[in-house]
């Protein structure tokens, strides 16, 4: 089945504790992103990868780190949480060409 | 920042009823996609319109595109109550004509249908 897998569903951590949420695709896909969805913000980009080793930045870029050492996986690391990274984070993938993204669950990260 | 936004933020109707929500961006776009999203959890793909397509049907959905306005509507027809939800438009920007591979999102339209 193809799907997006990102994990753990559910975190709560401290501040400065470093961290590492993780997405995986089955489906041989090009592009995979980063997304943070928060009230009244809408979801807002925060890194993307065009291919392997390729990354850029997206509009809330700060505070987090990517990697894309191969292509289905692309980890997100928080190095030091914040409060204000508390949100929900979502993994999109799409192959090339005219295609909508696929999606992951969802990542409901609470940072005290 | 938003590239679209969506009108209106929040519908109500009753189930057989159509559904619209609209759209608006700013910059040039390679394509215009439709998502869904049940409260909290992912988003679902529902359609995708390119810049040189005016019109696109799938199913029960219609969707317009109007690139000298910049704007696109969704239409739900013979709405269920299934079809209660979060609906985002986001645009795929482009550089001479190749997509960036960025998707920006508009604030969503919350629709509610009524059994």
């Amino acid at each position: 089945e193809a799907q997006v897998t990102q994990n753990p569903r559910y975190l709560i951590t401290v501040t400065g504790k470093k961290l590492t949420v993780t997405c995986s695709q089955n489906m041989n896909h090009e592009y995979m992103s980063w997304y943070r969805q928060d009230p009244g913000l809408g979801l807002r980009q925060i890194y993307y990868s065009m291919n392997v080793e390729v990354t850029d930045k997206g509009d809330v870029p700060e505070g987090y780190k990517v990697s894309r050492k191969e292509k289905r996986n692309f980890p997100l690391i928080l190095e030091s949480p914040s409060p204000n990274q508390t949100s929900l984070y979502f993994c999109a993938t799409r192959n090339t060409g005219f295609y909508g993204y696929t999606f992951g669950s969802g990542t409901r990260l609470t940072v005290v | 920042s938003q590239q679209g936004e969506e009108d209106p933020q929040a519908l109500s109707i009753q189930e057989g009823e159509n559904a619209t929500m609209n759209c608006s961006y700013k910059t040039s776009i390679n394509n215009l996609q439709w998502y869904r999203q049940n409260s909290g959890r992912g988003l679902v793909h529902l359609i995708l319109i390119r810049s040189n397509e005016r019109e696109k049907h799938s199913g029960r959905l219609r969707v317009t595109l109007d690139t000298s306005k910049k704007s696109s509507s969704l239409l739900i027809t013979a709405s269920r109550a299934a079809d209660t939800a979060s609906y985002f438009c986001a645009t795929d920007a482009t550089a001479g004509g190749t997509s960036y591979g960025k998707l920006t999102f508009g604030q969503g339209t919350i629709l509610t249908v009524h059994p």
